[in-house]
Formats: C-alpha cells, sequence, structure tokens
C-alpha cells in the first residue's frame, strides 16, 4: 500500500519559516494537498494541487511538490499555525486517498 | 455557506453496524462538480478515508475497509450515509464528512465530527 511519511513534530519562533515534509514513493507524480487541525476542530484544507490555496487562507501558506517529497512552508509564522498538519494524496493505483501521520507543529 | 452536518448514535456495539448520516445545506449534493466522502479519526491519531460517492450514486472505497463499507446519497434529503458493517473497538473515531470537488483530489470542507465509541 501506498504510504506518506510525515516528521512527527516541527518546532519554530514566531516570525520565522517552518517547513513540514511529506515523502512518499514518485509523490511529485500526484497532487498533494495540505490540512491544518487545531485541537479538538476539523481539519481545513490549507493548500491543495501541490501549491494552490484556497479561498480565505493567508499567503504565508504555501506548498510545493517534486521527486518523492512535498513541502508545506509557512513564512513568518504566527502562534496561531500552532496545530497538526496532514499531508494527503491520491494513489491511483490502489484508488485510495492516502493521508501522512501528521505533524505537530509547536510555535515557541 | 456550505454546511455538513453528521449525525448518528454515539455508541455502537462491537460486531453490530455503524449508521451516521450527513446532511448538507449550502449547496446542492446533486451538484455534478463534487463528491461527498467520509473520512475518520481514531482519538489522538490520524486521518482515514473510508469512501465517497457521486451524487448519481457511483461510488469507491477504502481497499481496506471495502468489504465492510457501503455509502448511499439521498438526494432529496440533501444526505448521504455511511454504514460500516462487523465494528470492532478499533472502529472507535471521529467520523467527518467531506465534500471533493472532482479533480482536486482533495477535501474542501468538512463537517464536525461526531464521535462513535464501540463498546465490547
Amino acid at each position: 500500500s501506498y504510504e506518506l511519511t510525515q516528521p512527527p513534530s516541527v518546532s519554530v519562533s514566531p516570525g520565522q519559516t517552518a517547513s513540514i515534509t511529506c515523502s512518499g514513493d514518485k509523490l511529485g507524480d500526484k497532487y498533494a494537498c495540505w490540512y491544518q487541525q487545531r485541537p479538538g476542530q476539523s481539519p481545513v484544507l490549507v493548500i491543495y494541487q501541490d501549491n494552490k490555496r484556497p479561498s480565505g487562507i493567508p499567503e504565508r501558506f504555501s506548498g510545493s511538490n517534486s521527486g518523492n517529497t512535498a513541502t508545506l512552508t509557512i513564512s513568518g509564522t504566527q502562534p496561531m499555525d500552532e496545530a497538526d498538519y496532514y499531508c494527503q494524496a491520491w494513489d491511483s493505483s490502489t484508488a485510495n486517498y492516502v493521508f501522512g501521520a501528521g505533524t505537530m507543529v509547536t510555535v515557541l | 455557506q456550505l454546511q455538513l452536518q453528521e449525525s448518528g448514535p454515539g455508541l455502537v456495539k462491537a460486531s453490530e453496524t455503524l449508521s451516521l448520516t450527513c446532511t448538507v445545506s449550502g449547496d446542492s449534493i446533486s451538484s455534478s462538480s463534487y463528491y461527498w466522502g467520509w473520512i475518520r479519526q481514531p482519538p489522538g491519531k490520524g486521518l482515514e478515508w473510508i469512501g465517497s460517492i457521486y451524487y448519481s450514486g457511483g461510488t469507491y472505497y477504502n481497499p481496506s475497509l471495502k468489504s465492510r463499507v457501503t455509502i448511499s446519497v439521498d438526494t432529496s434529503k440533501n444526505q448521504f450515509s455511511l454504514k460500516l458493517t462487523s465494528v470492532t473497538v478499533a472502529d472507535t473515531a471521529v467520523y467527518h464528512c467531506a465534500r471533493h470537488p472532482g479533480g482536486t483530489q482533495s477535501f474542501d470542507y468538512w463537517g464536525q465530527g461526531t464521535l462513535v465509541t464501540v463498546s465490547s
């Protein structure tokens, strides 16, 4: 089965840049998207189709996807960005939407 | 403003069938642009896609759950539903319904989720 691997945690200082990686076999050949989930809340889509931002998502969120790795970048990280972040892709070989295990972003 | 709301029993006994309904408001479930899906999240763990449905009734399921899952749609009520049979304690999770636009391969609107506990 297809797997997406994320680091369990990332720490960042306020105002700095946080980068969260998501690795999978030939992930760059698929679309990757990213969700933010604050404690007790439902996931919110922050990046889709590798690098597109839904309406209402701040410009400080950006994404890229190439080779085996997709990356979510949060520029000028704010305390409100502290949350779990999940990557997700569609694996056509198994007809399955696959999620990474999530990365906890801490803003220190 | 699109809203999705899950409803159903919060407690199910092991070996029985879990049944949930998602009511969509603010948009027609019959829109040709969207699929509608179920995703679950065990307490303290990650997300798992269960399956999705198109308004015409076409479905596709997570291969690991396919033998136990049925998703159906009722366009007259603007609802879609999930049935998961032969549940075990491992099926205890928050169950979310969500919309996914065709072609984007992502879920852009989510319900608040409902916790279903399977008791042994």
